[in-house]
């Protein structure tokens, strides 16, 4: 059972460049949410999906955009990225009643 | 808006010993309160779940309480071992969330088990 799988792991970028993050789950939940996580500061919501078709801003959106392509993915995109989204990026997922949310192993952006 | 502080951030005991950790958060409205652990260069990994209407979990050595009125949770960690060793994070899903049940999170405990 793969749960949430993010790619990729790592990547780094310049000043400028823009990525997709990819995120898909297999555990046919309906949210998903991308996260970041930054040394001292927790995990801070980008954005998220409630079900297929929605997707609403987190807490920092700026500097993002995303895709909700179907029930099983949910990407993150770059458009043009800046050293500030230098950042470990979460993919997680969940069903809508009161049940643990799963995450991804991460992505570790670093942008130069 | 919500907040969830974690004390202390960092903490370090010999094995064998029992400990707690604490969160706390500012809004009692919450649907639940997760704990997690993370280890280094992993994602995050749920631990215990409680909801708004429990004021307990418990799984094996861990028993996670919480007191809504007050907005505080401890996880308490029985007979500690190096394999506990990991930074633990709580987080609420507060109501004002609604149907997308997003969490805020704590900044998380390092905690470091000694042999």
């Amino acid at each position: 059972n793969a749960g949430v799988t993010q790619t990729p792991k790592f990547q780094v970028l310049k000043t400028g460049q823009s990525m997709t993050l990819q995120c898909a789950q297999d555990m046919n939940h309906n949210s998903m949410y991308w996260y970041r996580q930054d040394p001292g500061m927790g995990l801070r919501l980008i954005y998220y999906s409630a079900s297929e078709g929605t997707t609403d801003k987190g807490e920092v959106p700026n500097g993002y955009n995303v895709s909700r392509l179907n029930k099983r993915e949910f990407s993150l995109r770059l458009e043009s990225a800046a050293p500030s989204q230098t950042s470990v990026y979460f993919c997680a997922s969940g069903p809508l009643l009161n049940s643990p949310l799963h995450f991804g192993n991460g992505t570790r952006l670093t942008v130069t | 808006k919500q907040e969830v502080t974690q004390i202390p951030a960092a903490l370090s005991v010999p094995e064998g010993e029992n400990l707690v950790l604490n969160c706390s958060f500012t809004d009692s409205a919450i649907y639940n309160l997760q704990w997690f652990r993370q280890d280094p260069g992993k994602g995050l990994t749920s631990l215990l779940l409680i909801q708004s209407s429990q004021r307990e979990q418990t799984s094996g050595r861990l028993n996670a309480s919480l007191d809504k009125s007050s907005g505080r949770s401890t996880l308490y960690i029985a007979a500690s071992q190096p394999g506990d060793s990991a930074t633990y994070l709580c987080a609420v899903s507060p109501i004002s969330s609604g149907s997308a049940r997003q969490l805020t999170f704590g900044s998380g405990t390092q905690l470091t088990v000694l042999p």
